[in-house]
């Protein structure tokens, strides 16, 4: 079956970057999507197929996939962007999600 | 503006089965595909299946013959049941809407707020 893997943890300063990888086999030949998570809250899609932002979702959200990997940046990072973000995608009939990465602002 | 939620019991026992409701308003449940999606505690999203009118149906292999999912359109609500459950069923469970753009994207685009189901031993 197919996996994405991402990185446990990023932790970014205020007005800092912050890059969350998401890989799998061959992604860049898929779509890839992000949702950010808060404590107690349901998903919030903020990218779809692979770059897109939903209406409502801030600029500094932005997505690319190539490869096998595929990125979310969040630039100028705020206190409220803290979360967790999973990254899916559609393979064969599944939806797979990624084990998640927990974004913490420093 | 799509809005979704979820009802049902909040303890189930084990060995029986876990049903769920997902009152849907703002669209009709004809028109798009609709998903179940559930979260244990501290683990990641998994998805447990969808639906789509009238009754075309697409599980998670891992859960094998214990889902099924149904449409009601007389009150635009969609339902869960999932068989046998154990302990490690206790999740948070969400429903969603689920887009499909040309076969190729597909992606959660409403969620409902959850539903805590906690499984007894």
């Amino acid at each position: 079956s197919y996996e994405l893997t991402q990185p446990p943890s990023v932790s970014v300063s205020p007005g800092q970057t912050a890059t969350i990888t998401c890989s799998g086999n061959k992604l860049g030949e898929k779509f890839a999507y992000w949702y950010q998570q808060k404590p107690g809250q349901s998903p919030v899609l903020v990218i779809y197929q692979d770059t897109n932002r939903p209406s409502g979702i801030p600029e500094r959200f932005s997505g690319s996939n190539s490869g096998d990997t595929a990125t979310l940046t969040i630039s100028g990072t705020q206190a409220m962007d803290e979360a967790d973000y999973y990254c899916q995608a559609w393979d064969t009939n599944t939806y797979v999600f990624g084990p998640g990465t927990k974004v913490t602002v420093l | 503006q799509v809005q979704l939620q979820e009802s049902g019991p909040g303890l189930v026992k084990s060995s029986e089965t876990l049903s769920l409701t997902c009152a849907v308003s703002g669209a009709s449940i004809t028109s798009r595909t609709w998903a179940w999606v559930r979260q244990p505690p501290g683990k990641p999203l998994e998805w447990i299946g969808s639906i789509f009118y009238p009754g075309t149906t697409n599980y998670a292999s891992s859960l094998g013959s214990r889902v099924t999912i149904s449409l009601d359109t007389s009150t635009n609500h969609f339902s869960l049941n999932l068989g046998s459950v154990t302990p490690a069923d206790t999740a948070v469970y969400y429903c969603a809407r689920d887009l499909s753009v040309s076969g190729i994207s597909r992606y959660f685009d409403y969620w409902g707020p959850g539903k805590l189901v906690t499984v007894s031993s």
